[in-house]
């Protein structure tokens, strides 16, 4: 099955450093990741959909200058979280979702989601 | 615009009794819905999915869920409960008529199952 991967799982920094998390679909090629964030007892909410080679659409209320997304090749995309602050500490999970199929997008295609990285910023 | 609304927060059963996780949707297209489950501290696992097929779904660990047009729900089933089904289980709409597919989490019911 498809697997995507997140490194790292945890993380812990100071305030006002940056961080950077990975996401990797290990066994198909995705060219639309999305990234969303988890806060305790919550939903995920959706940040932001990047596709491959070009600039991510975030949602309103996301800050784009302060949640960078790359999204450089069809298996990897990042997120660096800019000049972190206790604020942003949260559970930031990661999908792939495959690309067409013979030029024709599949209704069925499924979103397939990393582990997540726990993010705890002091 | 999409949503989808748990009705329960909390749900508490006996191992080997029935499950159900009760879930509304609202959509302006046909639908895509979804159900995934989240283990403490792991990621998301897809459940099942529906996507104007068959309107009875069937999806592992023996879960199944039947959207009903006619009451905007898809309601997840398991016959009988085991201790390992204890987890966070989110009813998800995805709007098929754009261009994303954008995936819509509705709050989350936590599944208990007591011995």
């Amino acid at each position: 099955g498809a697997v995507v991967s997140q490194h790292p799982s945890w993380v812990i920094c100071k305030s006002g450093t940056s961080v950077k998390i990975e996401c990797r679909s290990l066994d198909f090629q995705a060219t639309t990741m999305f990234w969303y964030r988890q806060f305790p007892k919550q939903s995920l909410m959706l940040m932001a959909t990047s596709n491959e080679g070009s600039k991510a659409t975030y949602e309103q209320g996301v800050e784009k200058d302060k949640f960078l997304i790359n999204h450089a090749s069809l298996t990897l995309s990042t997120l660096t979280v800019t000049s972190a602050h206790p604020e942003d500490s949260s559970f930031y999970i990661c999908s792939a979702r495959s690309g067409l199929a013979g030029g024709i997008r599949s209704l069925t295609d499924t979103q397939y989601f990393g582990p997540g990285t726990r993010l705890t910023v002091l | 615009a999409q949503s989808v609304t748990q009705l329960d927060s909390h749900v508490s059963v006996s191992e080997g009794t029935p499950v159900l996780l009760r879930c509304n949707y609202s959509s302006s297209y046909s639908p895509s819905l979804f159900w995934y489950v989240q283990h403490p501290n792991k990621g998301l696992q897809l459940l099942l999915k529906y996507t104007s097929a068959a309107t009875l779904v069937k999806g592992i660990n023996g879960f199944e869920a039947e959207f009903k047009k006619s009451e905007t729900s898809f309601h997840l089933t398991k016959p009988s409960a085991h201790m390992s089904d204890a987890a966070e289980y989110f009813c998800v709409v995805s709007d098929t008529g754009g261009a994303t597919n954008k995936l819509i989490f509705g709050t989350g019911t936590l599944l208990a199952v007591q011995p």
